[in-house]
């Protein structure tokens, strides 16, 4: 029973370059999140979504940053023409699905973008 | 606007005695509040969560006491081991039924160590 499977694991990026991020939730889990950890500071929610569908977005940037949760494959977070502020590491999490708030969401092991 | 904080950057205890972890917030409208461990270069596992109706909740070792006058929650673990040794988040969630309570806020995090 794997976990939330995070692709690449490492990610290094040319300023103005994009970046692509991949999750696979746990199997039979279809709500995935996305969560930002800057360094030094705790995780920052960026987005939820279900399959096909963007929840809430409302920690995403206005720009350059875009999600999607297909009905077939990974979620992907997308950063397009990267800026150093960009470097972080981003968590992906998965719930099955049912309304649970004393639940906690597992997450994956991160990708870590550095931005050159 | 940091609507969860956790003032106390580390903690450094000894094996076998208490560690005392506090986390406060600031947003009355939270409903629940989690307690995540995160090892370096893994992503945050879920501890225990507590909700605010209630004032404790307890888990083998680790207990999560609330003060909702205080906006004031703390992580206890007895006794403490060497492998607790982690920064640790506290997090809240709305769960007023809409699609925010898909989002977890979070603390900035507490390094413990736990010295044998």
């Amino acid at each position: 029973n794997a976990g939330v499977m995070q692709n690449p694991r490492h990610l290094v990026r040319r300023r103005g370059q994009e970046a692509r991020l991949r999750c696979s939730p746990m199997k039979g889990h279809s709500h995935v999140y996305w969560y930002r950890q800057l360094p030094e500071e705790g995780l920052k929610f960026m987005v939820y979504l279900q399959k096909e569908n963007i929840i809430d977005e409302s920690g995403m940037p206005k720009e350059r940053f875009s999600a999607e949760f297909p009905k077939e494959g990974p979620s992907i977070l997308r950063i397009q023409q990267v800026v150093r502020g960009d470097s972080a590491a981003y968590f992906c999490a998965s719930s099955p699905p049912g309304y649970r708030p004393h639940y906690g969401y597992t997450f994956g092991s991160g990708t870590r973008l550095t931005v050159v | 606007d940091q609507q969860v904080k956790q003032n106390s950057p580390s903690l450094s205890v000894q094996e076998g005695r208490i560690s005392i972890l506090n986390c406060d917030y600031t947003n009355s409208m939270f409903d629940y509040f989690l307690w995540y461990k995160k090892y370096p270069a893994e992503g945050p596992t879920f501890l225990i969560s507590i909700s605010s109706i209630k004032d404790k909740n307890e888990d083998g070792r680790f207990t999560v006491f609330l003060n909702k006058s205080a906006k004031h929650l703390s992580l206890h673990i007895v006794p403490s081991q060497p492998g607790d040794s982690a920064v640790y988040f506290c997090a809240a969630r709305r769960a007023d039924g809409g699609t925010s309570y898909g989002k977890l806020t979070f603390g900035q995090g507490t390094i413990l160590t736990v010295h044998p």
